[in-house]
């Protein structure tokens, strides 16, 4: 697609449900990250994929959180055992190569809530 | 102490006024990102900067790679300017520092 296409935008959940949220990033980009920005704070670094090498996991706050990315294009990222500080939007945003001199492209978000 | 420092963190103009935004970081960067995000929208990538000076329309951003700082101004600002904006830092193959960003609500 043209763009970084999150799902869903929306997602509302009882705590102690598990759920996953996905991304396509634009083809060809081989750099994938997953941000959160919980309400009020500033975006928070996740996780971070490059190509087939082994994901930068050192954002994720806990291990209820784990992503994958499969055959180097879609990303799911997954909350086991929600709480209600997990209540964010998460953004994901591909680049065509590790941040050096080419721009991010973020998807809309997903909005997670807790109940 | 943040990595990424901006300031200020509301601001509220008039419509036509010039606005300044700015942005302090500690890391070593290879780029810095300026992000826009308008209520419950996406955010979307204004400028990326590795040194010098870009201009877009109405916004130009500075970066000034010994003192660390960056700067995105707005010139003869419009309501539809109001955003949250955001500076992120960061280095070659890691991760990025974002700031918490500078609310932005231009009265028509």
């Amino acid at each position: 697609g043209a763009g970084v296409s999150q799902s869903p935008s929306n997602k509302v959940t009882e705590k102690g449900k598990d759920v996953e949220l996905r991304c396509d990033p634009i083809s060809g980009h081989t750099a994938l990250y997953w941000y959160r920005q919980s309400l009020g704070q500033g975006l928070e670094f996740l996780i971070y994929f490059q190509g087939n090498s082994a994901p930068d996991k050192s954002g994720l706050p806990s291990d209820r959180f784990s992503a994958e990315r499969t055959g180097g294009s879609v990303s799911t990222l997954t909350i086991q055992r929600t709480q209600q500080e997990d209540s964010a939007v998460y953004l994901c945003a591909s680049s065509p190569w590790t941040g050096t001199n080419y721009g991010y492209t973020f998807g809309s978000g997903t909005r997670l809530t807790v109940v | 102490k943040n990595e990424v420092e901006q300031s200020p963190q509301n601001l509220t103009a008039q419509e036509g006024e010039f606005i300044t935004i700015n942005c302090s970081y500690s890391v070593g960067i290879s780029a810095l990102h300026w992000l826009q995000q308008h209520p419950g929208g996406g955010i979307v990538s204004l400028f990326m900067l590795s040194s010098g000076k870009k201009k877009h329309g109405r916004l130009i951003a500075t970066i000034n790679i010994q003192e660390k700082h960056s700067s995105l101004h707005i010139t003869a600002s419009h309501p539809r300017d109001s955003a949250v904006y955001i500076c992120a830092a960061g280095e070659s193959g890691n991760q990025f520092y974002f700031g918490t960003g500078t609310s932005l609500t231009v009265i028509p």
